[in-house]
Formats: structure tokens, sequence, C-alpha cells
């Protein structure tokens, strides 16, 4: 265990479904991520958070939407998905104003879209 | 958007020898790091290096930066089959870090 804890770990979803995955961390962090990552390509980060307030958001489509409630908890909600939004979903956590640590991942989210 | 570029994108050697993979980025920094991923898994940090220093060392890691070429090493020195992962470089700048695409390496028994 990293100290970020991804549920579920695995998740398939056909393309009418709601779902969430949610991330969870108790380091004490002030910053949440989150990136997706496919085959063949690097990751991409998706949204930031930085003290609970969303400072990124990548061109993310809407039918990825990302919520924040506290500084230890962050889910992305997906709904009416693409097959080719099937990839390996990753949760980071970081603390910004100290330049010691990278960030810390979680283990991912496998989701296949059908 | 993708800062770093890895090379090469896939490495394997024997167990005992050293692993060296590059990394070269484009813009201004404030600092770089190195992960490591396992299949199908989360990915690790190995180490961290400041735009303002240029070699760092962490057990059986090596990594240098030379930020007027913008690029990186990392070495791993006696390698074990255990070191087999996806190594990425990723550059840090206002506070996020954006990846590579990594270099696969495969340790040989």
């Amino acid at each position: 265990e990293t100290g970020v804890t991804q549920t579920p770990r695995h998740l398939v979803m056909g393309m009418t479904n709601k779902k969430s995955l949610k991330c969870e961390q108790h380091l004490g962090h002030n910053a949440m991520y989150w990136y997706k990552q496919s085959a063949k390509k690097p990751l991409e980060l998706m949204f930031v958070y930085n003290f609970k307030e969303q400072t990124e958001n990548n061109s993310v489509p809407s039918r990825f939407s990302p919520e924040c409630p506290n500084s230890s908890h962050l889910f992305l909600h997906l709904h009416t998905l693409q097959p080719e939004d099937s990839a390996l979903y990753l949760c980071a956590s970081s603390q910004v104003d100290i330049q010691r640590g990278g960030y810390t991942f979680g283990s991912g989210t496998r989701l296949t879209v059908v | 958007s993708q800062q770093g570029e890895e090379d090469p994108q896939a490495l394997s050697i024997q167990e005992g020898e050293n692993a060296t993979m590059n990394c070269s980025y484009k813009t201004s920094i404030n600092n770089l790091q190195w992960y490591r991923q396992n299949s199908g898994r989360g990915l690790v940090h190995l180490i961290l290096i400041r735009s303002n220093e240029r070699e760092k060392h962490s057990g059986r890691l090596r990594v240098t930066l030379d930020t007027s070429k913008k690029s990186s090493s990392l070495l791993i020195t006696a390698s074990r089959a255990a070191d087999t992962a996806s190594y990425f470089c990723a550059t840090e700048n206002d506070y996020k870090l954006s990846f590579g695409a990594g270099t696969t390496v495969t340790v040989r028994a």
C-alpha cells in the first residue's frame, strides 16, 4: 500500500452506464490528481485539485466529471463513456509546497468500456 | 501535454549488468523525477533531482541532469530481475508533472 487507495481495481461498464472511481489518501497531502494511461501512450494529466479547488482541466470531455469533497478524497464520475476511454486511471497525491518528494500514486483502476 | 521523451523505448539486459536510459524535455523545469511502474500497477517514485542539481544517487540508482541540454539520465547498477519494469521521467513545472512514454526494461536472469 502506498498511502493512496483506489477503488475499484477493475471496472467493466457499458456505454450507457454511470459509475464512479474513488481515490483516498491519508498522507496529509494538499493536492490530488487524476491521470489516464492508455496503452503505448504517455500518462495524460486529466484534473488537478489543490486544496480542494480544481486548478486544471486538460480539455477532458464532459463525460468525465471530477469531485473533491475534501483534501483526502477524490472521485471521477463517469457517464456515457466510449470504448476509447478504456484505460488505466491513476490517482496521485502530493504536497505542493514542499519540493522534497514526488507524487504518490495509487494502484489504479483498470476501466474497460464495452 | 507530453514533456519528457525517454530513450530507448525498450531495453533488455542480463542480470548484473547496468541499465541506462535517457530523458529529454522541452521547456524549463523546477525539478525532474523518475518513476517505476510494474505491469499494470501504479507508479512508484524513485528519485527527484532539482534544476540546480547535476547528479543524485539513491542506492543503485544514479540520476544526472543537464539543464543546458534539457536532458537527464537514469542509471541502474548491478541490475536484478526485480528491476524489470517501465521507467518514466517526469518534469515538474507549476506543481504539475508531465510524463514521457517510458522505457521498458527487461532484466534476464
